[in-house]
């Protein structure tokens, strides 16, 4: 069964530094999402991406964020200057289809951020 | 968005079917309802979509009342493995992004 693959599964970072998370998303999937999960929180979203550019993003998703579709494969996460509280399980999703309501995503296995 | 209401958490046993209603009284007209399982440092995962009366699949059903006010995901018999948060997503025409909210945290003990 295809799947979204996440790399790396851990990130350990220093308060400042730019990290970069990467998604394979399902290969025949259009649309894709970043959410993240703070320790014993709700998963959060923060920016969904569809033919080169941003759909739409949340209050989370400031300047310190952006994100990429560098190749046919890859989509990337960048936190630029990282900060304490952006410590937190980042989930790549995609889905087929945009859909209207009725679209189904298919979660990777997330990436956990630690921030010191 | 409407928004969902669901229990906190539930407690089960081994065996036993699994009840989990969540409450969507601003359902819009062309929403559907999806529930999504997640089990600990894992992406949530599809389980069941519908948009009105029943939907039944090879791992739970989905019961929806003509209102479609509130919707009631079925688990039955369930096993230790089982054990995840649970969510009620409610998706809209617009297509703007799926919100997850707390989620029901079912426990099953043998």
């Amino acid at each position: 069964e295809p799947e979204v693959t996440q790399t790396p599964s851990h990130q350990v970072t220093q308060m400042g530094q730019e990290v970069i998370l990467r998604c394979v998303p399902i290969s025949n999937h259009l649309y894709f999402y970043w959410y993240r999960q703070i320790l014993g929180q709700k998963v959060e979203f923060l920016v969904s991406f569809y033919n080169n550019e941003i759909s739409e993003k949340s209050e989370i998703f400031d300047d310190q964020f952006s994100v990429e579709r560098p190749d046919g494969s890859n989509f990337t996460l960048k936190i630029r200057s990282t900060k304490l509280e952006d410590s937190a399980m980042y989930f790549c999703a995609s889905s087929p289809l945009k859909g209207q309501g009725d679209e189904k995503l298919f979660f990777g296995s997330g990436t956990q951020l630690s921030v010191l | 968005l409407a928004k969902t209401t669901q229990p906190i958490s539930m407690d089960s046993y081994e065996g036993q079917e699994v009840n989990i209603t969540c409450s969507h009284n601003n359902i819009a007209t062309n929403d559907y309802i999806t529930w999504y399982q997640q089990f600990p440092s894992q992406g949530p995962r599809f389980i069941i979509q519908g948009y009105k009366t029943k939907v039944t699949n090879e791992v739970a059903s989905l019961f929806i009342p003509a209102d479609r006010k509130s919707s009631t995901l079925s688990l039955p018999r369930v096993s230790l493995s089982d054990t995840a948060v649970y969510y009620c997503l409610v998706g809209n025409q617009a297509g703007t992004a799926l919100i997850f909210g707390k989620g029901t945290t079912l426990s099953v003990s043998s």
